[in-house]
């Protein structure tokens, strides 16, 4: 089948970087994103990133693209406790409509 | 606020009740997007709405009938539901056919017993 997927669970110490991997499966996705779900709340769009760029950075965040082996990486620098949540990477289908993994829960320990 | 209100939050019901989850967006947008969160599974594309016309229909049961009645409400309406289908039930509003991201709602928790 056409998923798009992801670790389901990851675990770091406050300071520390977290980096949450995803494969995704169209090639000709233009746009890839992250989006953020924290406990009793819909999902939030943190980044996109344009197929065209191998990297994007935004503050703590940082965007990895690799088009060849269709695989997307966030990074956070400095995990803090606030970044506890679900992570979920999505990419937009035929169909022009958005296609997201299972989610990857962040979970960081004081 | 997110632009985009879901009622109610939580929903218990029965498998022979009749109910309906609303949905609300602001933001000017012309889709509408139900999707369905269950744990540990990718997000499920239930139904998209475009220009209040229904352009996709994901093979979604007939126990589950959504109605757009204009392009800043939509409705799930929900009956004769199977204990399987308790999950996370999320709306999403957009700019259809542009690259920017949707903007949820905070989800109606549903609980079929």
């Amino acid at each position: 089948g056409e998923d798009v997927e992801q670790s389901l669970f990851l675990s770091v110490r406050e300071g520390d970087s977290s980096v949450i991997n995803c494969t995704y499966t169209d090639s000709s996705s233009t746009y890839l994103y992250w989006y953020k779900q924290e406990p009793g709340a819909g999902l939030q769009l943190l980044t996109y990133i344009f197929s065209n760029m191998d990297m994007k950075q935004d503050q703590r965040l940082t965007v990895l693209l690799n088009k060849k082996d269709k695989h997307l990486s966030l990074r956070i620098a400095d995990t803090q406790t606030g970044d506890s949540a679900i992570y979920f990477c999505a990419e937009k289908d035929n169909n022009n409509d958005m296609r997201f993994g299972a989610g990857t829960r962040l979970t960081v320990k004081p | 606020e997110t632009g985009v209100t879901q009622t109610p939050r939580h929903l218990v019901m029965g498998m022979t009740n009749k109910k309906s989850l609303k949905c609300e967006q602001h933001l000017g947008h012309n889709a509408m997007y139900w999707y369905k969160q269950s744990a540990k599974k990718p997000l499920e594309l239930m139904f998209v709405y475009s220009l209040e016309e229904r352009v996709e229909n994901n093979s979604v049961p007939s126990r589950f009938s959504p109605e757009c009645p204009n392009s800043s409400h939509l409705f799930l309406h929900l009956h004769t539901l199977q204990p399987e289908d308790s999950a996370l039930y999320l709306c999403a509003s957009s700019w259809r056919g542009s690259n920017y991201g949707y903007t949820f709602g905070s989800g109606t928790r549903l609980t079929v017993v």
